[in-house]
């Protein structure tokens, strides 16, 4: 069956920075795109950026633009989300979610559903 | 930025119907999707593609879409449907994914 398995968070001091995992098995990964997606402690669901299956392809939210890398490897049915310069407004359960399927063309982009999501990571970022 | 407006709460007695909404200004060009999320648990995707259903999704849940305003509808409400339910969609370049507001569900 499809599982994904988020794993890195932690506490980490603002300004600094922390790398998330997410493995995947159950399904090809290799041909899906990714999602990260974020929820603070009692609050709602905040998307945060997508990977097309081959790595090509990559957006964010414009809240963590400049300061959040999305990449995957494959060869390992991983996908990463590198968080740099963390804010206190960063606090939050990161979860992994496959995309279904994911494309684009000529500038405009399609995803499918968020079909499969892991059981997320905390991250606090506090002094 | 691209927002998508639900209700906060609904509250519904067993056995009767619930309907969220969900508003948007792409959603004339943007599938929604629904998803459920219990306190504690990782959301499920309960509806996609405005109105088709997962497998292994109960046939009470059905979604429905005109204009700027999609709805997921829960038919005969069951205690088991008290959750989170949150609306998610695309902008019209399909580059940026937004969720909506979410909605409490609270079965009387």
């Amino acid at each position: 069956q499809v599982q994904l398995v988020e794993s890195g968070g932690g506490v980490v001091q603002p300004g600094r920075s922390l790398r998330l995992s997410c493995a995947a098995s159950g399904f090809t990964f290799s041909s899906y795109g990714m999602h990260w997606v974020r929820q603070a402690p009692g609050k709602g669901l905040e998307w945060v950026a997508v990977i097309s299956y081959d790595g090509s392809n990559k957006y964010y939210a414009d809240s963590v633009k400049g300061r959040f890398t999305i990449s995957r490897d494959n060869s390992k049915n991983t996908l990463y989300l590198q968080m740099n310069s963390l804010r206190a407004e960063d606090t939050a359960v990161y979860y992994c979610a496959s995309a279904g399927e994911f494309g684009c063309s000529g500038g405009s982009c399609y995803s499918g559903a968020f079909d499969y999501w892991g059981q997320g990571t905390l991250v606090t970022v506090s002094s | 930025s691209y927002e998508l407006t639900q209700p906060p709460s609904v509250s519904v007695s067993p056995g009767q119907t619930a309907r969220i909404t969900c508003s948007g200004d792409a959603l004339p060009k943007q599938y929604a999707y629904w998803y459920q999320q219990k306190p504690g648990q990782a959301p499920v995707l309960v509806i996609y593609k405005d109105s088709e259903r997962p497998s292994g999704i109960p046939e009470r849940f059905s979604g429905s879409s005109s204009g700027t305003t999609v709805t997921l509808t829960i038919s005969g409400v069951q205690a088991e449907d008290e959750a989170d339910y949150y609306c998610q969609s695309a902008d019209s370049s399909g580059t940026r994914y937004v969720f909506g507001t979410g909605t409490k569900v609270t079965v009387l």
